[in-house]
């Protein structure tokens, strides 16, 4: 079975300072992980993917991840955050194990402060 | 084209009407996806097709028909819904079952 732990529901940082946003996962397989950002009432944008090629992604806006096996954990930064990086972020497993497709973390509100 | 398109953005229906909610992709992706989002929760998977066929269907109640005309086009029939199935529904679509998905921006939907 997979699951997705999003370690903080809600994130404030200040305009020009560095983001973290925490995911931990658990999967059976070798799984794929993702990174979604929604902004409000808006759909969802793939900001990266990673798939067992390279162990940090990039992704877009300047968004990176790091996938570490060994501590189950795939967290998104960004050096330097800007006011239209605030909206919700959600982690996002994938494995073959699961005919599910896709299991969501809870989500992760980002606030960017001026 | 890597974009999704919904219709209509916004949709408020009393519970005895019938509405039909159309999800629209020409990235050639063969299989597509409805969600359901409730406001502060992440989406929540209802259906899959995947070649035109019904694969998934997650417990959803029949007031919720999902149709798959061609491999371009997703309808979601609604009939007889109640206040709490207000929500957003997403489509999604991917190039193949797991493939990585585009998502639409959502239609909104208030039922009174």
């Amino acid at each position: 079975a997979q699951s997705v732990t999003q370690l903080d529901s809600h994130v404030s940082v200040s305009e020009g300072t560095p983001v973290l946003l925490r995911c931990n996962y658990s999967s059976s397989y070798s799984p794929s992980l993702f990174w979604y950002v929604q902004h409000p009432n808006k759909g969802l944008q793939l900001l990266l993917k990673y798939t067992s090629a390279a162990t940090l992604v990039k992704g877009i806006n300047g968004f990176e991840a790091e996938f570490k096996k060994s501590e189950t954990s795939f967290h998104l930064t960004k050096p330097s955050a800007h006011m239209s990086d605030a909206a919700e972020y959600f982690c996002v497993v994938s494995d073959l194990g699961s005919a599910r497709q896709l299991t969501f973390g809870s989500g992760t509100q980002l606030t960017v402060l001026p | 084209d890597t974009e999704v398109t919904q219709t209509p953005k916004h949709l408020v229906m009393g519970m005895t009407n019938k509405k039909s909610l159309k999800c629209e992709q020409h990235m050639g992706h063969r299989a597509m996806y409805w969600y359901k989002q409730k406001a502060k929760k992440p989406p929540e998977l209802m259906f899959v097709y995947s070649y035109e066929k019904l694969s998934i269907n997650e417990s959803v109640p029949s007031r919720f028909s999902p149709e798959c005309p061609n491999s371009s086009l997703l309808n979601l029939h609604l009939h007889a819904l109640q206040p709490e199935d207000s929500a957003l529904y997403l489509c999604a679509s991917s190039q193949v079952y797991r493939g990585k998905q585009y998502f639409g921006p959502g239609t909104r939907l208030t039922v009174t």
